[in-house]
């Protein structure tokens, strides 16, 4: 069974830093792309950021770019995304997401439960 | 703010049949593949429906996408309680070199 465990959340003051971490079980990393996808309170889904499985491909949204990165260890199963100066707007749950399927292309077919980051002013 | 266009809201009784549409573009939804999720209250997202119109072993076959030119909808049919979730709908863009999500659409059983 395929399962995705954020963790690493939490508060933070504005400019501040977060690093979030998620294990993957079940499957081997190192064959998907993997996503991170956040919500903010009340509101809509917002993609974040992708990795592709050798890492040799890395998207961000407009949002985030500069500020955060996203890095996977295939050894240790797991993804990350280092979040540098956080701003109020980044305040949501972040959801760890794996392709469905390998070769990319096919976000997000499996997901964590999500992580809640909150940004204090 | 989203580039993908959907409905804030759908309803239907029972087994009826609900469709939610997706509007988006040539950079997205006209060159690429849609994308669905559901988001029952307070869970994470579930992959719906991929390539279109393609169901993920377990999605029942009450789910059905499908995709016209830089439009894309989804339909449900046989309506049931469980259904009560917010549906949203994605794609690559070309363009902005990033994945969007619709605005979401909120469909409730009446």
């Amino acid at each position: 069974e395929v399962q995705l465990v954020e963790s690493g959340g939490g508060l933070v003051k504005s400019g501040g830093s977060l690093r979030l971490s998620c294990a993957g079980s079940g499957f081997t990393l190192s064959s998907y792309s993997m996503n991170w996808v956040r919500q903010a309170p009340g509101k809509g889904l917002e993609w974040v950021s992708s990795i592709s499985s050798l890492s040799n491909y890395i998207y961000y949204a407009d949002s985030v770019k500069g500020r955060f990165t996203i890095s996977r260890d295939n050894a240790k199963n797991s993804l990350y995304l280092q979040m540098n100066s956080l701003r109020a707007e980044d305040t949501a749950v972040y959801f760890c997401a794996r392709d469905y399927m390998g070769g990319g292309g096919s976000c997000c077919g499996y997901w964590g439960q999500g992580t809640l980051v909150t940004v204090s002013s | 703010q989203s580039v993908l266009t959907q409905p804030p809201s759908a309803s239907g009784t029972p087994g009826q049949r609900v469709t939610i549409s997706c509007s988006g573009s040539s950079s997205n939804i006209g060159d690429n593949t849609v994308n669905w999720y559901q988001q029952l209250p307070g869970a994470a997202p579930k992959f719906l429906i991929y390539g279109n119109d393609q169901r993920p072993s377990g999605v029942p076959d009450r789910f059905s996408g499908s995709k016209s030119g830089t439009s894309a909808s989804l339909a449900i049919s046989g309506l049931q309680s469980e259904d009560e979730a917010d549906y949203y709908c994605a794609a690559w863009d070309d363009s902005l070199n990033a994945y969007v999500f619709g605005t979401g659409t909120k469909v409730t059983v009446l």
